[in-house]
Protein backbone atom coordinates (compact mmCIF):
# COMPACT_ATOMS: atom_id res chain seq x y z
CA UNK A 1 0.00 0.00 0.00
CA UNK A 2 1.36 3.46 -1.11
CA UNK A 3 1.14 6.27 1.11
CA UNK A 4 2.62 9.78 1.36
CA UNK A 5 2.47 12.20 4.45
CA UNK A 6 3.59 15.90 4.10
CA UNK A 7 5.04 17.68 7.44
CA UNK A 8 6.73 21.18 7.71
CA UNK A 9 5.49 24.32 9.49
CA UNK A 10 2.00 25.22 9.17
CA UNK A 11 2.73 29.07 9.68
CA UNK A 12 5.89 30.85 8.51
CA UNK A 13 6.98 34.56 7.39
CA UNK A 14 7.52 36.63 4.73
CA UNK A 15 11.01 36.07 3.48
CA UNK A 16 11.68 32.96 5.29
CA UNK A 17 12.45 30.09 3.91
CA UNK A 18 9.64 27.01 3.67
CA UNK A 19 11.02 23.19 4.53
CA UNK A 20 8.23 20.66 3.50
CA UNK A 21 9.16 16.81 4.30
CA UNK A 22 7.75 13.99 2.42
CA UNK A 23 7.53 10.91 3.98
CA UNK A 24 6.17 7.52 2.03
CA UNK A 25 6.05 4.08 2.34
CA UNK A 26 5.11 0.86 -0.45
CA UNK A 27 7.79 2.15 -2.61
CA UNK A 28 11.22 3.06 -3.61
CA UNK A 29 12.73 5.79 -4.77
CA UNK A 30 16.11 3.97 -6.05
CA UNK A 31 13.27 1.70 -8.65
CA UNK A 32 13.51 2.90 -12.02
CA UNK A 33 10.68 5.33 -12.97
CA UNK A 34 10.00 6.28 -9.22
CA UNK A 35 9.52 9.73 -8.65
CA UNK A 36 7.69 11.99 -6.06
CA UNK A 37 6.70 15.08 -7.10
CA UNK A 38 5.38 18.65 -4.80
CA UNK A 39 1.76 20.11 -6.16
CA UNK A 40 0.10 23.23 -4.27
CA UNK A 41 -3.29 24.31 -4.15
CA UNK A 42 -3.96 28.37 -2.99
CA UNK A 43 -6.88 29.16 -1.81
CA UNK A 44 -9.85 29.10 -4.51
CA UNK A 45 -6.87 28.73 -6.79
CA UNK A 46 -6.12 25.73 -9.44
CA UNK A 47 -3.58 23.02 -8.77
CA UNK A 48 0.24 23.85 -9.31
CA UNK A 49 2.41 21.46 -9.97
CA UNK A 50 5.86 22.72 -8.17
CA UNK A 51 8.74 20.18 -8.64
CA UNK A 52 10.25 16.41 -9.26
CA UNK A 53 12.77 14.45 -8.21
CA UNK A 54 13.49 11.28 -9.45
CA UNK A 55 15.21 7.57 -8.46
CA UNK A 56 18.08 8.93 -10.62
CA UNK A 57 18.25 12.15 -8.91
CA UNK A 58 17.52 14.02 -12.00
CA UNK A 59 15.56 17.04 -10.43
CA UNK A 60 12.74 19.01 -12.45
CA UNK A 61 10.91 22.76 -11.52
CA UNK A 62 8.35 24.63 -12.12
CA UNK A 63 9.62 27.16 -14.50
CA UNK A 64 8.34 30.53 -13.32
CA UNK A 65 9.57 28.89 -8.87
CA UNK A 66 12.69 27.29 -9.86
CA UNK A 67 15.08 30.26 -9.02
CA UNK A 68 13.27 29.63 -5.42
CA UNK A 69 12.72 26.06 -5.33
CA UNK A 70 15.41 22.99 -3.97
CA UNK A 71 14.31 19.02 -3.65
CA UNK A 72 16.36 16.44 -2.27
CA UNK A 73 15.75 12.84 -1.47
CA UNK A 74 16.93 10.04 1.53
CA UNK A 75 16.47 7.49 -0.36
CA UNK A 76 17.07 4.78 2.66
CA UNK A 77 14.84 6.96 5.03
CA UNK A 78 12.31 7.35 2.13
CA UNK A 79 12.04 11.22 2.49
CA UNK A 80 11.76 14.05 0.09
CA UNK A 81 12.62 17.61 1.09
CA UNK A 82 11.93 20.84 -0.84
CA UNK A 83 12.52 24.09 0.18
CA UNK A 84 10.95 27.25 -1.45
CA UNK A 85 12.49 30.65 -0.78
CA UNK A 86 11.90 33.57 0.17
CA UNK A 87 7.86 32.87 1.50
CA UNK A 88 5.21 35.52 0.31
CA UNK A 89 1.62 35.63 1.49
CA UNK A 90 0.90 34.73 -2.59
CA UNK A 91 2.96 31.32 -1.31
CA UNK A 92 -0.45 30.10 1.10
CA UNK A 93 -1.48 26.99 -0.35
CA UNK A 94 -2.15 23.21 0.18
CA UNK A 95 1.17 21.80 -0.22
CA UNK A 96 0.59 17.88 -1.75
CA UNK A 97 3.75 15.38 -2.48
CA UNK A 98 2.61 12.90 -4.97
CA UNK A 99 4.15 9.66 -6.19
CA UNK A 100 4.60 9.98 -9.83
CA UNK A 101 5.53 7.01 -12.42
CA UNK A 102 6.99 7.15 -15.50
CA UNK A 103 9.44 8.58 -17.99
CA UNK A 104 9.98 11.78 -19.89
CA UNK A 105 6.24 13.11 -21.12
CA UNK A 106 4.60 9.74 -20.07
CA UNK A 107 4.87 11.03 -16.63
CA UNK A 108 1.58 10.90 -14.24
CA UNK A 109 0.74 11.24 -10.39
CA UNK A 110 -1.19 8.13 -9.09
CA UNK A 111 -0.69 8.74 -5.29
CA UNK A 112 -1.28 11.94 -3.07
CA UNK A 113 -0.56 12.72 0.61
CA UNK A 114 -3.49 14.38 2.49
CA UNK A 115 -1.65 18.00 1.86
CA UNK A 116 -0.41 20.42 4.45
CA UNK A 117 -1.48 23.48 4.55
CA UNK A 118 1.14 26.38 4.99
CA UNK A 119 0.25 30.16 5.70
CA UNK A 120 2.47 33.25 4.78
CA UNK A 121 1.60 35.75 7.64
CA UNK A 122 3.74 37.93 9.42
CA UNK B 1 5.21 26.85 -19.99
CA UNK B 2 2.10 25.36 -21.76
CA UNK B 3 -1.13 27.10 -21.13
CA UNK B 4 -4.30 24.32 -20.83
CA UNK B 5 -7.79 25.44 -20.76
CA UNK B 6 -10.51 24.00 -19.13
CA UNK B 7 -13.93 25.34 -19.03
CA UNK B 8 -14.46 26.46 -15.12
CA UNK B 9 -17.68 25.02 -14.71
CA UNK B 10 -20.00 22.61 -16.20
CA UNK B 11 -23.46 21.66 -14.52
CA UNK B 12 -25.10 18.21 -15.41
CA UNK B 13 -28.44 16.29 -13.70
CA UNK B 14 -27.67 12.59 -12.13
CA UNK B 15 -28.00 9.84 -14.75
CA UNK B 16 -26.70 12.45 -17.85
CA UNK B 17 -23.37 12.50 -19.41
CA UNK B 18 -20.74 15.20 -18.52
CA UNK B 19 -17.88 15.70 -21.10
CA UNK B 20 -14.72 18.19 -19.86
CA UNK B 21 -12.54 19.15 -22.55
CA UNK B 22 -8.97 20.52 -22.09
CA UNK B 23 -7.23 22.08 -24.84
CA UNK B 24 -3.97 23.78 -25.60
CA UNK B 25 -0.62 23.62 -27.02
CA UNK B 26 0.46 20.72 -28.44
CA UNK B 27 -2.27 18.52 -26.44
CA UNK B 28 -2.65 16.15 -29.62
CA UNK B 29 0.67 14.97 -29.32
CA UNK B 30 1.27 14.80 -25.61
CA UNK B 31 0.37 11.99 -23.19
CA UNK B 32 -2.98 13.62 -21.19
CA UNK B 33 -3.78 12.61 -17.43
CA UNK B 34 -6.97 13.48 -15.23
CA UNK B 35 -7.76 13.84 -11.66
CA UNK B 36 -11.00 14.32 -9.82
CA UNK B 37 -10.40 16.52 -6.60
CA UNK B 38 -12.92 16.50 -4.25
CA UNK B 39 -12.70 19.22 -1.22
CA UNK B 40 -11.05 18.38 1.82
CA UNK B 41 -9.26 15.35 -0.61
CA UNK B 42 -6.49 14.46 -1.65
CA UNK B 43 -6.76 14.40 -5.69
CA UNK B 44 -7.39 10.89 -7.40
CA UNK B 45 -5.93 9.82 -10.96
CA UNK B 46 -9.05 8.97 -13.37
CA UNK B 47 -7.31 9.01 -16.54
CA UNK B 48 -3.60 8.48 -17.81
CA UNK B 49 -2.20 8.39 -20.89
CA UNK B 50 -5.26 9.46 -22.03
CA UNK B 51 -7.68 7.07 -22.04
CA UNK B 52 -5.98 4.14 -19.73
CA UNK B 53 -8.58 3.65 -16.52
CA UNK B 54 -6.28 3.25 -12.67
CA UNK B 55 -7.75 0.10 -11.40
CA UNK B 56 -10.72 0.70 -8.89
CA UNK B 57 -11.79 4.22 -11.20
CA UNK B 58 -15.08 2.87 -12.52
CA UNK B 59 -15.46 2.45 -16.11
CA UNK B 60 -18.14 5.33 -16.17
CA UNK B 61 -14.85 7.35 -16.69
CA UNK B 62 -13.30 7.70 -19.81
CA UNK B 63 -11.02 9.86 -21.69
CA UNK B 64 -10.09 10.47 -25.96
CA UNK B 65 -8.51 12.93 -27.67
CA UNK B 66 -9.07 14.91 -30.91
CA UNK B 67 -6.57 16.85 -32.54
CA UNK B 68 -5.50 19.70 -29.65
CA UNK B 69 -8.36 18.90 -27.39
CA UNK B 70 -9.00 16.21 -24.76
CA UNK B 71 -11.88 14.84 -22.95
CA UNK B 72 -12.77 12.93 -19.68
CA UNK B 73 -16.47 11.89 -20.19
CA UNK B 74 -18.12 10.71 -16.96
CA UNK B 75 -21.30 8.60 -17.81
CA UNK B 76 -24.26 8.03 -15.82
CA UNK B 77 -22.95 10.88 -13.52
CA UNK B 78 -23.70 10.54 -9.71
CA UNK B 79 -23.86 13.03 -7.30
CA UNK B 80 -20.72 11.55 -5.84
CA UNK B 81 -19.27 12.76 -9.01
CA UNK B 82 -19.20 16.04 -8.10
CA UNK B 83 -15.49 17.80 -7.52
CA UNK B 84 -12.64 19.49 -9.63
CA UNK B 85 -11.16 17.85 -12.35
CA UNK B 86 -8.16 18.98 -13.63
CA UNK B 87 -6.42 17.65 -16.90
CA UNK B 88 -2.25 17.56 -16.39
CA UNK B 89 0.77 16.78 -19.01
CA UNK B 90 4.32 17.15 -18.85
CA UNK B 91 5.35 20.02 -21.43
CA UNK B 92 8.63 18.76 -22.85
CA UNK B 93 9.62 22.14 -24.41
CA UNK B 94 10.20 23.43 -20.21
CA UNK B 95 10.74 20.33 -19.07
CA UNK B 96 7.90 20.64 -16.80
CA UNK B 97 4.44 18.88 -15.24
CA UNK B 98 1.34 21.71 -16.21
CA UNK B 99 -2.15 21.32 -15.09
CA UNK B 100 -5.12 22.62 -16.43
CA UNK B 101 -7.33 25.48 -14.60
CA UNK B 102 -9.96 23.00 -13.38
CA UNK B 103 -13.45 22.40 -14.28
CA UNK B 104 -15.87 21.81 -11.44
CA UNK B 105 -18.78 19.74 -11.75
CA UNK B 106 -21.72 20.26 -10.30
CA UNK B 107 -24.41 17.43 -10.08
CA UNK B 108 -27.99 18.84 -10.00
Amino acid sequence: QVTLRESGPALVKPTQTLTLTCTFSGFSLSTSAMCVSWVRQAPGKALEWLALIDWDDDKWFSSSLKTRLTISKDTPANEVVLTLANMDPVDTATYYCARTLGYGSERRIDHWGQGTLVTVSS
Amino acid sequence: SAVLTQPPSMSVAPGQTARITCGGYDVGSKSVHWYQHKAGQAPVLVIYADRDRPSGIPERFSGSISGNTATLTISRVEAGDEADFYCQLWDTSTDEAVFGGGTKLTVL
